[in-house]
């Protein structure tokens, strides 16, 4: 149980276009779901806080317009990066805890993450 | 500030030695601590976790860690490592966030290399 998927698992394009990622939570409710950005060999930043019905909550420094976030429903969270360049390349992770026990355990699930190229 | 240090970059042993990862953190409250472990083309994936009480904590794939609250430290240990714990490891902090969320503050990680 407790398993969370990503679309896609890769992405390439062109300078300028906007990218969906999708992060869904398949056999659990999220109603919070996390964002990070993973550099190559480094560790998770966390872009933002994503929660069902209700705006996200951007940690300092990312651009809200530039990064869009969506959580419709309370298995499906969704990323769109707008307008993207070369420099927005990188690892997407997706991260939900369970519902039933967030609050008490703080166990987060991870996505198997978005490799995003922007050419 | 609220940080995870993780000292080794890069670790090498060889299959069947001991292991023993260090994180060190700094967080005002009583921290909740975890050990993440990140193998490639995987997502990251719980090892273990210490919230309260024995500051002895068994996880998964024989991994320990022991939270020392004097020290900071919450270092992850294994008896005897296989190949296939070659992989990257993070330590991170459960701290709240703005929204009052929880959310969690990682090291750097430490990648873990495996000796035949």
């Amino acid at each position: 149980g407790a398993v969370v998927s990503q679309h896609p698992s890769w992405v390439i394009c062109k300078s300028g276009t906007s990218v969906k990622i999708e992060c869904r939570s398949l056999d659990f409710q999220a109603t919070t779901m996390f964002w990070y950005r993973q550099f190559p060999k480094q560790s998770l930043m966390l872009m933002a806080t994503s929660n069902e019905g209700s705006k996200a909550t951007y940690e300092q420094g990312v651009e809200k317009d530039k990064f869009l976030i969506n959580h419709a429903s309370l298995t499906l969270s969704t990323l769109t990066v707008t307008s993207a360049h070369p420099e927005d390349s990188s690892f997407y992770i997706c991260s939900a805890p369970r519902d039933r026990d967030y609050y008490a355990t703080d166990t987060q699930y991870f996505g198997p993450g978005t490799r995003l190229t922007v050419l | 500030a609220q940080s995870v240090t993780q000292p080794d970059i890069h670790i090498t042993v060889s299959e069947g030695a001991s292991l023993e990862l260090r994180c060190n953190y700094s967080y005002g409250a009583t921290p909740y601590l975890f050990w993440y472990v990140q193998s490639p083309g995987q997502g990251l994936q719980l090892l273990l976790k210490y919230f309260s009480g024995d500051t002895l904590v068994q996880g998964i794939k024989g991994f320990e860690a022991e939270f020392k609250r004097s020290q900071s430290s919450f270092n992850l240990r294994k008896p005897s490592v296989h190949w296939s714990d070659a992989a990257e490891y993070f330590c991170a902090v459960g701290v709240y966030n703005a929204g009052n969320n929880r959310k969690l503050i990682w090291g750097l990680g430490t990648s873990l290399a495996v000796n035949p």
